[in-house]
């Protein structure tokens, strides 16, 4: 199976400013197509998950644009430009490459 | 566009229970559906794929062997039979859209998801 991490497990924000969290997978998440098979959610309390970004850069459909998602092979980075209240809750890369599916641990972002 | 769990509950260990995912707002035979689990105090935990055409299902090791998804396209509705449950079956249940096919799996991303069904596992 492949093995997801995410660093920092934990990241106290400050609104307006900047985030970045990582995930790396134990094997390379690139397809023979060149797709990165990974997909980042967000959990916020109480809520069902949401997709941000899939095949490691793609925003879907309504996502703000200060989400973006990076990084090719192992390493993969999730940014927001600049973090908003509402972007409270814990962050999943989870990797779609093959069964099984695999999450990471989650990062837990909130407000400082 | 939705899903929407149900069947979740109290069980003894041992026992069995079946969630369903009723979905709507699309040609529910064009898409796969997942089920994800989310544990009290735990991550995400990915349980089970069934295919649009109910011929592939996948199963996270955890459930394999006890744990059965299967499709009812006359009733745009998946079920997750779990047999021999046990205390850490107990989680919120998720169904969730496939989309994309970039890769084997043909699931670039899960999205909608529903609103989860309890399931506590508890003598």
């Amino acid at each position: 199976d492949i093995v997801m991490t995410q660093s920092p497990l934990s990241l106290p924000v400050t609104p307006g400013e900047p985030a970045s969290i990582s995930c790396r997978s134990s094997q390379s998440l690139l397809h023979i197509n060149g797709h990165n098979c990974l997909t980042w959610y967000l959990k916020k309390p109480g809520k069902s998950p949401e997709v941000l970004i899939y095949l490691g850069s793609n925003r879907t459909s309504g996502v703000p644009d200060r989400f973006s998602g990076s990084g090719s092979g192992t390493d993969f980075t999730l940014k927001i430009s600049r973090v908003e209240a509402e972007d409270v809750g814990i962050y999943y890369c989870m990797q779609t490459l093959q069964n099984p599916l695999t999450f990471g641990p989650g990062t837990k972002v909130d407000i400082k | 566009v939705q899903v929407v769990e149900s069947g979740g509950g109290v069980v003894q260990p041992g026992k069995s229970l079946t969630l369903s995912c009723a979905a709507s707002g699309f040609v529910f035979n064009n898409y796969g559906i997942h089920w994800v689990r989310q544990a009290p105090g735990k991550g995400l935990e990915w349980v089970a794929i069934i295919w649009y055409d109910g011929q592939n299902k996948f199963y996270a090791e955890s459930v394999r062997g006890r744990f059965a998804i299967s499709r009812d396209d006359s009733r745009n509705t998946v079920y997750l039979e779990m047999n021999s449950l046990r205390d850490e079956d107990t989680a919120i249940y998720y169904c969730a859209r496939a989309n994309g096919c970039s890769s084997g799996v043909c699931s670039d991303w899960l999205d909608p998801w529903g609103q989860g069904t309890l399931v506590t596992v508890s003598s």
